[in-house]
Parts: C-alpha cells; structure tokens; sequence
C-alpha cells in the first residue's frame, strides 16, 4: 500500500528565505507526482506535475525535483513571500487515483 | 475558461439525513474525480468516472455513500442517513481524460458538518 509522508509538518519562517519542503513515498511504481497549495476554506491549486521520467519541474519561483528509486521529492521555494503562506500537498499517482501526502504548512512572515 | 464548480460551498444537516453534493467539472474533462478531507484523515480517494461509467469505486467508505454522473458532465455524491464521521471537506477534481500525465484540477470542496 502506497503511502506519502510530508517533513515537516509545518514551518514558519521570515520573508527572503529560501525553503525546502520535502515528500517521500513508499511504492516508487508511480506515473507521476503533483504538488498542490491549499488556502484556508479553499480547494488545491496545481502547482507542479512530474512525470515518472522526468527529474525537475520549474514554474517561477518554485522546482520540484523527483528521485523515483529514492522514493522522494522536494519542492523548492526561492526568496519566499508573505503570499506563499498555505499549505503543501504532494500526490502521488500510481493508478487512477491520487494518495496524497498529509501536507506542510507553511507560514512566512514580514 | 471556469474550473471546477462544486455546490453547496457549505452543508449543515441532522444526522440521519440524507445529502447531495455536486460537481461540475471544467468544460471538456472527460475523468471526474471524488476525495474527501477530514481532520483525522487527510485527503482521501473516494471514487472516480471515466464520462459516465465509474471504474473504480474502492474508496466510498460504506454503501450508504453513491455517486453518478451523467452526460459526461455533472456529478453528483450522495450520502444517506448521514453520520458524524460523515464531516469533512468533499473534494471533487477533473483531468482532460484519464490517462497517467494528465493533472486534476480541483474544485474548492463542500463542507459537510453533521450535527
């Protein structure tokens, strides 16, 4: 059985800081990874999807990087933001369904 | 274009009373997908459709919850004779189909709070 575990918990730091929150899964036979923001009382937005082959995803300020065989994944956050505080979920997908992670939240403050 | 639609946003109800939540998912997306969010256990698969047929229902927690979907498009999640441990966030999601490299796109949930 697949499962997803999140370090840490949750994280507060100051405004600038470069930030590494880390996933690590069990079962490497996965077609993908996805990392997801949720606000407060909000649903999850898309931020990055790995595929399986894939090393890196990058969209702005944030990479994602996947060792399969290792079983983990980390997503980087560059000179974070007060805007960055939620919390972060990764998924993995090895069937239809995604198992998701219990999350890292997140707090940074001015 | 609009992603995906989820009503109510919030749902308080007696327990012993039966519910419907529903999603409409983005324009298009042929694979639907149902999770649930509670406090206790995180986010969880409950069931999924590829257009109307549902393949894998192995996540529903009990048979008093069922789900369908018709004309590829809308979905609906109905739980009867609601319980307490029926309260969390219901989470709906769609993807373009239901093939491996496609992401879900999620919907900002029902709350349920079974009182």
């Amino acid at each position: 059985k697949q499962e997803v575990t999140q370090i840490p918990a949750a994280l507060s730091v100051p405004e600038g800081e470069n930030l590494v929150l880390n996933c690590s899964f069990t079962d490497s036979a996965i077609y993908n990874l996805q990392w997801f923001r949720q606000d407060p009382g909000k649903g999850l937005t898309s931020l990055l999807l790995i595929q399986s082959s894939q090393r890196e995803q990058t969209s702005g300020r944030l990479n994602a990087s996947l060792d399969k065989s290792s079983g983990r994944s980390t997503l980087y956050i560059a000179a974070s933001q007060p805007g960055d505080s939620a919390t972060y979920l990764c998924a993995v997908r090895n069937t239809d369904k995604l198992i998701f992670g219990t999350g890292t939240r997140l707090q940074v403050f001015p | 274009g609009a992603g995906v639609s989820q009503s109510p946003s919030n749902k308080v109800t007696e327990k012993g009373k039966d519910v419907e939540l529903r999603c409409d998912p983005i324009s298009g997306h042929t694979a639907l997908y149902w999770y649930r969010q509670s406090l206790g256990q995180g986010l969880e698969f409950l069931i999924y459709f590829q257009g109307n047929s549902a393949p894998d229902k192995s996540g529903l927690p009990s048979d008093r919850f069922s789900a369908e979907r018709t004309g590829g498009s809308v979905s609906t999640l109905t739980i009867q004779r609601t319980q307490q441990e029926d309260s969390a966030v219901y989470l709906c999601a769609s993807s373009s189909n239901v093939g491996q490299n496609q992401p879900q796109h999620f919907g900002d949930g029902t709350r349920l709070s079974i009182l």
